[in-house]
């Protein structure tokens, strides 16, 4: 069946630090892929979507690139921020019913 | 819009006790989620409803749980009888639902999620 791997967290970095979270995914057919965030105390919100390979999305300094070949969507920022500390679910949707499957989320904590 | 709304925020119950948990979705979204989350298992898809009609229950853990959709506008989540173990923050969200083999690039919105302890 379809499944989402992420790296496991926590990944804690310094202010303006290169992100990278690891995110592999197994899925039947062309499915969409998705980041989503979670801030603390709160619901999942969209970070960025992509829907077909070699789309890459984008929003709020922060990248993923739908790689087919390697069945990746792994997600970067240049220079992250205090701000930016949550936790990031990979997440993908696929298959005739559109069931959107997510990773198990990597907290990202961000330190002065 | 108002984005999904979920009712109560927070809950906290006796073990044996009937929990409901609402969910409004986003106006014309036709797709709707319930998910658990907790520390231990992360982000569990429980059900999934298409166009009101329960399309995958395969994550509903047990009989003490169910959901109804009765119309386009309302669902609930109910566990009956509530135990400790089922203390989590449960999260509705809504998307709309592309048609089979049309795409699959709609996003799903989620609720601020309801706390649910049980003592």
């Amino acid at each position: 069946g379809n499944s989402v791997t992420q790296m496991e967290g926590p990944v804690t970095l310094s202010e303006e630090a290169f992100l990278t979270i690891n995110c592999t995914y197994t899925a039947t057919g062309y499915p969409s892929l998705f980041w989503y965030v979670q801030y603390p105390g709160e619901g999942l919100q969209l970070l960025l979507k992509a829907t077909k390979a070699d789309d890459k999305g984008s929003n709020k300094g922060f990248e993923a690139t739908y790689r087919k070949e390697t069945t990746s969507f792994h997600l970067e920022k240049g220079s992250v921020q205090v701000s930016d500390s949550a936790v990031y679910f990979c997440a993908l949707r696929s298959g005739g019913y559109n069931k959107l499957i997510f990773g198990a989320g990597t907290r990202l904590a961000v330190h002065p | 819009d108002a984005g999904v709304i979920q009712s109560p925020r927070h809950e906290v119950t006796e073990m044996g006790q009937e929990v409901t948990l609402r969910c409004k979705p986003i106006s014309g979204h036709n797709s709707l989620f319930w998910y658990r989350q907790t520390m231990m298992r992360g982000l569990e898809l429980l059900i999934y409803f298409n166009n009101n009609v329960p399309i995958d229950d395969s994550g509903m853990p047990e009989d003490r749980f169910s959901a109804k959709m009765p119309n386009a506008s309302f669902s609930t989540l109910k566990i009956q009888p509530s135990e400790p173990r089922d203390s989590a923050v449960y999260f509705c969200a809504s998307s709309l639902a592309a048609t089979r083999g049309l795409g699959v690039n709609t996003e799903a919105f989620f609720g601020q999620g309801t706390r649910l302890t049980v003592v």
